[in-house]
């Protein structure tokens, strides 16, 4: 069963800490993604990447960094956590750019900033 | 632009009812549609493609281009649909636009 992992289902932080977000996937997925899932909002895009270091903003990048030094892994980074990040945190990944193919979605990190 | 427009918030039946979830998408071109859904608890997971034109759990979805819709039905409810539906867009970009969602609850 193809799977994307988020390293952490549950996270407490302080304001101020910087917070990473692990996410891996044994796909070979070419494209992952960060998104964050608020009640009323839906699903916001954070970054994404489509190839090991290349990386692109979403529609809400302010305040979060990525990293993907390996195809597998992209990581989401808070470099200085605000309570108003408090959210779910949903990666997924896709196989590539062609339009019939969905996302896979690992299982989220539900973070809260106090 | 591309834009999901998901007008309910909230869709509460009784079993055996029948379901329209509704979906509305703004985009000039030939659009690509996908419904998913996330059960308590769970992943978001992808549910159907309206380029397949499959019926999943009993739901199917047609696109209207005339309407611009993409409503998801299905004729029956169950307690275990109970669930959030995203319905989501992917035009131009390879980056799918996501609706807001809509909470669909099934009563006994």
């Amino acid at each position: 069963d193809v799977k994307v992992t988020q390293s952490s289902r549950y996270l407490v932080k302080r304001t101020g800490e910087k917070v990473f977000l692990e996410c891996v996937q044994d796909m070979d997925h070419e494209n992952m993604f960060w998104y964050r899932q608020d009640p009323g909002l839906g699903l916001r895009l954070i970054y994404f990447s489509y190839d090991v270091k290349m990386k692109e903003k979403g529609d809400i990048p302010e305040g979060y960094s990525v990293s993907r030094e390996k195809k597998e892994r992209f990581s989401l980074i808070l470099e200085s956590a605000s309570t108003n990040q408090t959210s779910m945190y949903l990666c997924a990944s896709s196989l590539s750019q062609s339009t019939n193919y969905g996302y896979t979605f690992g299982s989220g990190t539900r973070l809260t900033v106090v | 632009a591309q834009r999901v427009t998901q007008p309910e918030k909230l869709l509460s039946v009784f079993k055996g009812a029948p379901v329209e979830l509704k979906c509305n998408y703004s985009y000039s071109g030939s659009p690509e549609l996908f419904w998913y859904v996330q059960y308590s608890r769970q992943r978001l997971q992808l549910l159907l493609r309206h380029i397949s034109r499959e019926s999943i759990k009993g739901f199917t979805a047609d696109l209207n281009k005339g309407e611009t819709s993409f409503h998801l039905k299905k004729p029956f409810a169950q307690e275990e649909d109970s669930a959030m539906y995203y319905c989501a867009l992917k035009g131009g970009s390879y980056i799918p636009t996501f609706g807001r969602g809509t909470s669909l609850i099934v009563h006994p």
